[in-house]
């Protein structure tokens, strides 16, 4: 059974500095993995989705990277600003046959960014 | 504006009461997802479906029905079954099941 960590759960950061947030996964034969965003009371936005057979994928300050050797992904938020503040969602869809399609999410990480 | 709905935004349910929450895409996706959102324990897959008429229960179905009689609709209806219904609740589409998943605005239902 797949099971995904995120590590810190929570994190506070002063404005401007740049910060990695860490995805864990037991079960290496993954199709893809996704990085979401989640504001308080707020559906989910897909932020990157690294295909299992690629190292890393950037969207203007974000840049995540996945090692499917070691079980691994991070996000990496440069230049941090306020309005990242939110939780972010690491979730992988696995190969299993009994559960292929399925994806299972982390816990999150709950980022605060301070002016 | 092409996106995912939901709705209500707040939804209340009465002992032994059945209540269905809305879920509609106009993305033209093949598959539609329910998860289920409880503080500290992550999304949880309730239902999905990869194709209209057709639909596999996910990890927590017990105590929740789906229909997806067309393409754009994937509704859930929350049963009486279920006895711990409050949380947060996400509906999701995807082009193909192994595709990019977006998400709705989700409902909120509570237990009165």
């Amino acid at each position: 059974k797949q099971e995904v960590t995120q590590i810190p759960a929570a994190l506070s950061v002063p404005e401007g500095e740049n910060l990695v947030l860490n995805c864990s996964f037991t079960d290496s034969a993954i199709y893809n993995l996704q990085w979401f965003r989640q504001d308080p009371g707020k559906g989910l936005t897909s932020l990157l989705l690294i295909q299992s057979s690629q190292r890393e994928q950037t969207s203007g300050r974000l840049n995540a990277s996945l090692d499917k050797s070691s079980g691994r992904s991070t996000l990496y938020i440069a230049a941090s600003q306020p309005g990242d503040s939110a939780t972010y969602l690491c979730a992988v869809r696995s190969r299993l046959s009994a559960s292929y399609g399925k994806l299972t999410f982390g816990q999150g990480t709950i980022l605060t960014v301070h002016p | 504006d092409g996106g995912i709905t939901q709705s209500p935004k707040y939804l209340f349910r009465k002992e032994g009461q059945n209540v269905t929450l809305s879920c509609e895409q106009n993305l033209n996706h093949d598959a539609m997802y329910w998860y289920r959102q409880d503080p500290g324990q992550g999304l949880r897959l309730i239902y999905y479906s990869q194709i209209v008429n057709d639909f596999q229960k996910g990890d927590i179905a017990e105590g929740y029905s789906v229909s997806r009689e067309k393409k754009e609709s994937f509704p859930l209806t929350v049963t009486s079954a279920q006895k711990n219904p409050t949380a947060f609740y996400l509906c999701a589409s995807s082009i193909a099941d192994t595709g990019t998943q977006y998400f709705g605005p989700g409902t909120r239902l509570l237990v009165l």
